[in-house]
């Protein structure tokens, strides 16, 4: 399984984009990368998954340069309820599958007033 | 409502008293899996199930058990519990084959302690 590396934490402002970035050096060939949010003891929430350039949904864009070693989620205005911690998840069927899951420590967001 | 459900919510025991934390989904999903999350550790898998009678073990499986026997549920077993098993458990299914790869659907968690 891809090892990934993100920030511990970040602090932003309300009504600012935040990018989160994670890097993914091993990637393999058939690997996503996909995204969870997770808020104080709650289950994590699926938030966004891509392949490569850009997918964008009601909740966050995920950008994924052509090396496909790193990734950016990012957050458009975020509000005090988008404070949680994100994930950046990567596997595939070649990788052992989508059954053995890593989620890591995760990225701490901070929304300020 | 779709939904993956944990059971009890809550729990203290003590050390040696065997437990079953159970773990239903009513999405007929064929993939379910046991995570712990623990302060400065993130989620950690303990066990995986792509179906039924068809479980292995993920990255902490130590101390603990699962069985399969049919889809939707799939009870984390703890045969000897110890302090070092006091955490948050935390249920998830997912469909096979799915068009959204690794999407899991989270139960609200379980918080055990064990004294």
């Amino acid at each position: 399984l891809a090892k990934t590396t993100q920030p511990i934490s970040m602090d932003s402002y309300e009504g600012q984009e935040v990018n989160i970035t994670c890097s993914h050096n091993n990637i393999a060939t058939n690997d996503y990368i996909t995204w969870y949010q997770q808020f104080p003891s709650q289950g994590p929430r699926f938030i966004i998954q891509g392949y490569k350039t850009k997918v964008t949904n009601e909740v966050a864009s995920l950008f994924i340069p052509a090396d496909r070693k790193s990734s950016t989620l990012s957050l458009p205005r975020v509000s005090l309820s988008d404070t949680a911690v994100y994930y950046c998840l990567v596997g595939g069927p070649n990788s052992g599958g989508y059954q053995k899951v890593t989620f890591g420590t995760g990225t701490k967001l901070q929304v300020i007033p | 409502e779709a939904q993956v459900t944990q059971n009890p919510r809550y729990l203290i025991t003590v050390t040696g008293k065997k437990l079953t934390v159970t773990c239903s989904q009513n999405m007929n999903h064929e993939y379910m899996s046991w995570y712990r999350q623990d302060p400065g550790l993130g989620l950690r898998q303990i066990y995986y199930s792509m179906n039924v009678e068809v479980t292995d073990k993920g990255d902490v499986p130590e101390g603990y058990k699962v069985s399969r026997k049919e889809k939707r549920n799939f009870p984390l077993i703890l045969e000897s519990p110890s302090p070092n098993q006091t955490s948050l458990y935390f249920c998830a299914s997912r469909a096979a084959g799915t068009g959204v790869h690794n999407e899991q659907f989270f139960g609200p968690g379980t918080r055990l302690t064990v004294l």
